[in-house]
């Protein structure tokens, strides 16, 4: 079993500052960890994701994430909010073993950014 | 870019009505998934399709009926909805199911059930 959670429905913060978005996940196998950007009425993109190997993620729009597995948390920051960040973010994890091809996604952070 | 295409972008039905979703993707992928999308709750995985062969249906009513007649296009067919499937309804694919593959989604139908 597996399941995401995402602290913070919604999260402001100001052109220019830190995002930080959280997530913590749960599974009982390793775990593939992805974080996902929808912007209205679009469909889900992929920002980036984590499978193996190096902990520290690098994503699309300079977007990163580091999975750290004994804080079970995959949490998603970009070092300067820009105004085109705005959208929902949705983390997601699957299970690292063949043929389990369930996605599991957490319930979303709005990403507010102030001018 | 995504690759995934989905018609009707919206989409109005009463109760009695029968529609159907189209998803095709032009990415050679040999997956094929619905999702779910309602306000306030997490996506909910639908169905899964791997090589044209149904590997998950997430008990979902029987109202809903998928068909993927090929690896490139999937369908949701609909008969005697709720109100309570109104929802957003993402397709999406990957090379396989499973092993870590990056989903690509399409836009979405929105649908409202009258």
């Amino acid at each position: 079993a597996q399941s995401v959670t995402q602290l913070g429905s919604h999260v402001s913060v100001s052109e220019g500052a830190l995002v930080l978005l959280r997530c913590n996940y749960s599974s009982s196998v390793p775990p593939y960890l992805f974080w996902y950007v929808q912007y209205p009425n679009q469909g889900l993109q992929l920002l980036l994701k984590y499978t193996t190997g190096a902990t520290l993620v690098k994503g699309i729009n300079g977007f990163e994430a580091e999975f750290k597995k004994s804080e079970t948390s995959f949490h998603l920051t970009k070092p300067s909010a820009h105004m085109s960040d705005a959208a929902e973010y949705f983390c997601a994890v699957s299970a690292a073993n063949f043929g389990n091809e369930k996605l599991t996604f957490g319930t979303g952070t709005r990403l507010t950014i102030i001018p | 870019e995504t690759g995934v295409t989905q018609t009707p972008r919206h989409l109005v039905m009463g109760m009695t009505n029968k529609k159907s979703l189209k998803c095709e993707q032009h990415l050679g992928h040999n997956a094929m998934y619905w999702y779910k999308q309602s306000a306030k709750k997490p996506l909910e995985l639908m169905f899964v399709y791997n090589f044209k062969e149904q590997t998950e249906n997430n008990s979902v009513p029987s109202r809903f009926s998928p068909e993927c007649p090929n690896s490139s296009h999937l369908f949701l067919h609909l008969h005697t909805l709720q109100p309570e499937d109104s929802a957003l309804y993402l397709c999406a694919s990957s090379r396989a199911a499973g092993t870590g593959e990056t989903q690509y989604f399409g836009p979405g139908t929105r649908l409202l059930v009258l």
